[in-house]
């Protein structure tokens, strides 16, 4: 079975500084997509960068980026120059291809950016 | 484009009274739908999916005769808590996805308060 964890469940970045949030996942498929999602205060579940697993290359939108590790087993989600609105609960999730459409979703890491 | 809807965004109701929650793909067709439920600064739990015109699959442990899913069409889905007491409270939220697409599209939320 697919697990997908994430070991940070706080963390805090100056405001313009950078931060990386980690997502490490286990399966057996070798076709697959990871997400990152974030949920700011009003719960709004927005989808904030999407992987390929066939992908080599790292996908970027904007300030966010993430080192996919496909080896390793690991999708980290680098955030650049921290805005106050990026506070936010960041949730790692998996797709897996042969599944049944649903996401494996990872406890989520709560960051504060700090003025 | 991609926006989900959802209607209400709270409600309160009393003790053994039903609550039904919709889910609107607004510009898309969403073959497949899904009901997540969000404990207080915890992560997303799947409830059960949808396929347009079939019967939902449920996860384990949830009960189907007291969540009723209903998704007639392919823009709309239903979630119905039947004579919901008050550990039924949370934030309840629905996805929707086009068919051979592995992105999810998340609703608002709805927060359900039982008295």
């Amino acid at each position: 079975a697919q697990t997908v964890t994430q070991s940070q469940p706080e963390m805090s970045v100056q405001e313009a500084e950078t931060v990386t949030l980690s997502c490490t996942y286990d399966t057996s498929e070798n076709n697959y997509y990871l997400f990152w999602y974030k949920q700011p205060p009003s719960r709004q579940m927005i989808l904030v960068i999407r992987q390929e697993a066939y992908k080599q290359q790292n996908a970027t939108e904007n300030r966010f980026s993430v080192n996919f590790q496909k080896a390793a087993k690991s999708f980290s989600l680098k955030i650049s120059d921290s805005q106050l609105g990026d506070t936010a609960m960041y949730f790692c999730a998996f797709w897996g291809s042969t599944g049944t459409y649903k996401y494996i979703f990872g406890t989520g890491t709560r960051l504060k950016v700090l003025a | 484009g991609a926006v989900v809807s959802q209607h209400p965004s709270r409600v309160i109701c009393k003790s053994g009274t039903s609550v039904k929650i919709e889910c609107r793909s607004l510009d898309f067709q969403a073959t497949t739908m899904f009901w997540y439920r969000q404990f207080p600064k915890q992560s997303l739990m799947l409830m059960a999916t949808s396929n347009e015109g079939s019967k939902a699959t449920y996860e384990q442990g949830v009960e189907k005769d007291k969540f009723l899913i209903n998704h007639a069409s392919l823009t709309l889905s239903t979630l119905t808590v039947t004579s919901a007491h008050p550990e039924d409270s949370s934030f309840y939220i629905c996805s929707a996805r086009v068919r051979d697409q592995e992105t999810q599209y998340f609703g608002p939320g709805t927060r359900l308060l039982v008295l």
